[in-house]
């Protein structure tokens, strides 16, 4: 059983589409993350949220937005995509505890954007 | 504010060389760090983490507080160890992690 997974593997998409990745965990975690990678590797965390909190990282902008039906998904909305959107996409889940030792993060496969 | 960093790009081995990945950090709590590799074309997943002390496919870390550092290691590098290399800080905050990647370290082992 795959713990994290993604839809779709691939997107590709013009600019200015509004576009959506899902994103699911069966690990029964309580915290969840996407990341982007760009075209040069760099892993740059997007939003972690749990069942009580979204805290969004403030570079993202507002085009982004996560959406989470339920505690085993969460979902990346892209709207008016832009050329510099593309890359990879990871999403993440953790146990989310409320103290003491940090949790390892389990990633999806990712999702490759590539916007035209 | 926490800050990972990871001095270099790329690093280019040779088959049974020693290898070290430099991960620096500054936080001004007590840090959890980890190591996160990233296989060709392949998710991310974790390596190692300090809190277990173990060896991972041969690789080992240290956190040193001193000198505010996590190296990742490996006595004799081998060319499946070719991948990308990330550094992580977690800091673990009322219910939800805060995360810091480095920039990440390519290890290209040349056989």
């Amino acid at each position: 059983d795959t713990a994290v997974s993604q839809t779709p593997k691939y997107l590709v998409t013009q600019m200015g589409n509004d576009k959506s990745i899902k994103c699911e965990q069966n690990l029964g975690h309580d915290t969840m993350y996407w990341y982007k990678q760009d075209s040069k590797k760099f892993l740059k965390i997007m939003f972690s949220y749990n069942n009580k909190e979204l805290i969004i990282n403030e570079t993202v902008p507002n085009r982004f937005s996560p959406k989470s039906p339920d505690k085993a998904h969460l979902n990346l909305h892209i709207n008016s995509l832009e050329l510099g959107d593309s890359a990879v996409y990871f999403c993440a889940s953790s146990k989310g505890t409320s103290g003491g030792a940090s949790e390892t993060q389990y990633f999806g496969p990712g999702t490759r954007l590539l916007v035209l | 504010a926490q800050r990972v960093t990871q001095p270099e790009k790329l690093l280019s081995v040779f088959k049974g060389a020693p290898v070290e990945l430099k991960c620096n950090y500054s936080y001004s709590g007590s840090p959890e760090l980890f190591w996160y590799v990233q296989y060709s074309r392949q998710r991310l997943q974790l390596l190692l983490r300090h809190i277990s002390r173990e060896s991972i496919k041969g690789f080992t870390a240290d956190l040193n507080k001193g000198e505010t550092s996590f190296h990742l290691k490996k006595p004799f590098a081998q060319e499946e160890d070719s991948a990308m290399y990330y550094c992580a800080l977690i800091e673990n905050s009322g219910g939800y992690q805060k995360v810091t990647f480095g920039t990440g370290t390519k290890l290209q082992v040349i056989p």
